[in-house]
């Protein structure tokens, strides 16, 4: 079993539609997480992290439920240039250990 | 842009032969961290270089190998290449301060193993 698991996708959605995305992680002494955002042929890139009581940033809303070791991201009104393949990413520790799944795709199309 | 700067953009190699990539970490930065993200694969961690010293390691074999330098910068060595070794080489550069820390990535090498 991989050690983070995220929703195979793709997911095609029409602009201002609202997407989740769910992704589930396997080492409980995990402490810290974050969505980063990558697009085709380019470098992944942080798109928020993601804190124990929900954080939003604009459109974006990330949560997380340490119990059940499940994250989401969700993204509301999705635009054009919301399409790329979004990353669930967990810390294991202070050393800036990174386990990244396996991404989802996403095209928001007019 | 990230600051974080890599070379070569791509790379084509042979079975059994050996290569060297490269990273120059964000300025400040003293942390860099290796990937290999293979096509429709989330980046798989290989090791981190903090302070010129291995600090973490993932599941790769130890023909996967590196260093760090007194500026920071850091090589990623594969011995005896292998075809399933074709992939997308990321390093990210961070500032170690607790588990919040920001990874910066640089654009990556290509690597193409016949």
């Amino acid at each position: 079993r991989k050690e983070v698991e995220q929703d195979p996708g793709p997911f095609n959605v029409p602009e201002g539609a609202t997407v989740a995305f769910n992704c589930t992680y396997s080492n409980s002494a995990s402490q810290s997480f974050f969505w980063y955002r990558q697009d085709c042929r380019k470098e992944p890139k942080l798109l928020m992290s993601v804190y124990s009581s929900g954080n939003e940033d604009g459109r974006f809303t990330a949560q997380l439920n340490r119990a059940s070791q499940y994250i989401s991201l969700l993204i509301r009104d999705s635009k054009l240039s919301d399409s790329a393949t979004y990353l669930c990413v967990v810390k294991r520790g202070n050393n800036n250990d990174m386990r990244f799944g396996a991404g989802t795709r996403l095209t928001v199309k007019p | 842009e990230t600051g974080v700067t890599q070379s070569p953009t791509h790379l084509i190699k042979t079975r059994g032969q050996q290569v060297t990539l490269r990273c120059s970490s964000q300025s400040g930065h003293n942390t860099v961290s290796w990937y290999q993200q293979a096509l429709g694969q989330g980046p798989q961690f290989i090791f981190q270089y903090y302070r010129e010293e291995e600090n973490g390691r993932g599941n790769f074999p130890p023909r996967f190998s590196g260093l760090q330098f007194p500026n920071y910068s850091s090589e990623l060595n594969v011995n005896a290449l292998e075809l399933d070794d074709s992939a997308l080489y990321l390093c990210a550069s961070s500032w170690t301060e607790g588990p919040w820390g920001e990874q910066f990535f640089g654009p990556g090498t290509r690597l193409t193993v016949l």
